[in-house]
């Protein structure tokens, strides 16, 4: 079945400084990637949803000049938390969208723990 | 606007017991619908989903869910638990046409011996 490679699986960071996480549609193209935050025992809430080739969608609330969403290939997605300060430490997990038999589908990645410092 | 209510933050039944996880959801237009696990610090893995069809959807581990269109709902069930199913899991709903996901707040799910 479809894969979503993302990494690093967990970061520690100084406050002030950027952090990328990369995802990756291992065996399949990815038209259209989706951002995850996920906070201590909460639910997960969307962030953005980026197309290839073209300029992600922020969901209301979320600041893109924070959190900047790169996907340049079918294959890669970028999410990068730039400035991170410790309010930013988070789970942070990515989705790509996979279509096809059964319906639309979405398959995630393994997430990534940011632990700003 | 979709949404998504998950009846219990927190389930606990003994191992061997029925597994019940309520979910109820509203949307304009029928939906598709989903159930999530997922483990500590890990991804989410898909149980089940349900997007057009047969109402009772069968997925991984044993687990059922079962549409239920006059009552806007998305159980999902097990007949018998395991230790393993352990983990907290999320119901979630996107619009037929529509990409977005809308999850639930989670049921962490406790096994007892």
């Amino acid at each position: 079945g479809a894969v979503v490679s993302q990494h690093p699986s967990r970061v520690i960071c100084k406050s002030g400084t950027s952090v990328k996480i990369e995802c990756r549609s291992l065996d399949f193209q990815a038209t259209t990637m989706f951002w995850y935050r996920q906070f201590p025992k909460k639910s997960l809430m969307l962030m953005a949803t980026s197309n290839e080739g073209s300029k992600a969608t922020y969901e209301q609330g979320v600041e893109k000049d924070k959190f900047l969403i790169n996907h340049a290939s079918l294959t890669l997605s970028t999410l990068t938390v730039t400035s991170a300060h410790p309010e930013d430490s988070s789970f942070y997990i990515c989705s790509a969208g996979t279509g096809g038999e059964g319906g639309y589908g979405y398959t995630f990645g393994s997430g990534t723990r940011l632990t700003v410092v | 606007a979709q949404s998504v209510t998950q009846l219990g933050s927190h389930v606990s039944v003994s191992e061997g017991a029925l597994v019940l996880l309520r979910c109820n959801y509203s949307s304009s237009v029928p939906p598709y619908l989903f159930w999530y696990v997922q483990y500590p610090n890990q991804g989410l893995q898909l149980l089940l989903k349900y997007t057009t069809g047969a109402t009772l959807v069968k997925g991984i581990n044993g687990f059922e869910a079962e549409f239920k269109k006059s009552e806007t709902s998305f159980h999902l069930t097990k007949p018998s638990a395991h230790m393993s199913d352990a983990a907290e899991y999320f119901c979630a709903v996107s619009e037929r046409g529509a990409q977005k996901l809308v999850f639930g707040q989670g049921t962490r799910l406790t096994i007892n011996p």
